[in-house]
């Protein structure tokens, strides 16, 4: 069955801190993969999603995420974090090429300090 | 823009009524979807449909039904709402193949008492 495992609960950083969230993806098979963020008392937006080419994707707002297949991850990234960054993450993954679900992560929530 | 609109942002119910929670969405999505989010479970699918009158269960679809009569617009029915349905409920869609992800809701938090 496919899942995806995100490493951690909450982080607590400080401004121009640099981030990364974790996440892992089980699945044998060919996958899409998306990172969605959900800002306090706001709906869950798009932040960048990897379908094909390039591993390094880059998104919205200055983050990115780096596929490595050979590990299963797609880790989330961003060199300087700021206050407004405060949200929810989420990660998810989509069997390819089928109307598959979107299968998410149980979600880290960013804390940054001003 | 697609949007995906949810008829309420918040509903309190009681024990054992029935709950109808609406989504329509204004861009001919072939597939919508049916989620709760809870505290440190993430989204949980609850039930999907890939096309009118067509309804595939989630992971956790128990005590839950969905109807869609039209393209546009997916419910999901509570048949006999109970205190642990308490979540937030979001509706989600998307476009026919499995290229693009999803464009949800604002989401529908539901207190049972």
């Amino acid at each position: 069955a496919q899942s995806v495992s995100q490493h951690n609960h909450h982080v607590i950083l400080s401004e121009a801190a640099s981030l990364e969230l974790g996440c892992n993806y089980s699945y044998g098979g060919t996958v899409n993969l998306f990172w969605y963020v959900q800002y306090p008392g706001q709906h869950l937006q798009l932040l960048l999603k990897y379908f094909s080419g390039d591993p390094l994707v880059k998104g919205i707002k200055g983050f990115e995420a780096e596929f490595i297949k050979s590990k299963f991850s797609f880790n989330l990234r961003k060199p300087s974090v700021q206050w407004s960054d405060t949200a929810e993450y989420f990660c998810a993954s989509q069997r390819k090429g089928s109307q598959g679900n979107l299968i998410f992560g149980k979600g880290t929530k960013l804390s940054v300090k001003p | 823009d697609v949007k995906v609109t949810q008829s309420s942002r918040y509903l309190v119910k009681r024990t054992g009524e029935k709950v109808f929670l609406e989504c329509v969405q204004d861009m001919d999505h072939e597939n919508m979807f049916w989620y709760r989010q809870d505290p440190g479970l993430g989204l949980r699918l609850i039930y999907f449909s890939y096309d009118v009158k067509m309804k595939e269960k989630g992971d956790i679809p128990e005590g839950y039904s969905v109807s869609r009569e039209k393209k546009e617009r997916f419910s999901l029915i509570l048949e006999s709402a109970s205190t642990n349905q308490t979540s937030m409920y979001l509706c989600a869609s998307s476009q026919g193949t499995a290229n693009y992800g999803y464009t949800f809701g604002s989401g529908t938090r539901l207190t049972v008492v």
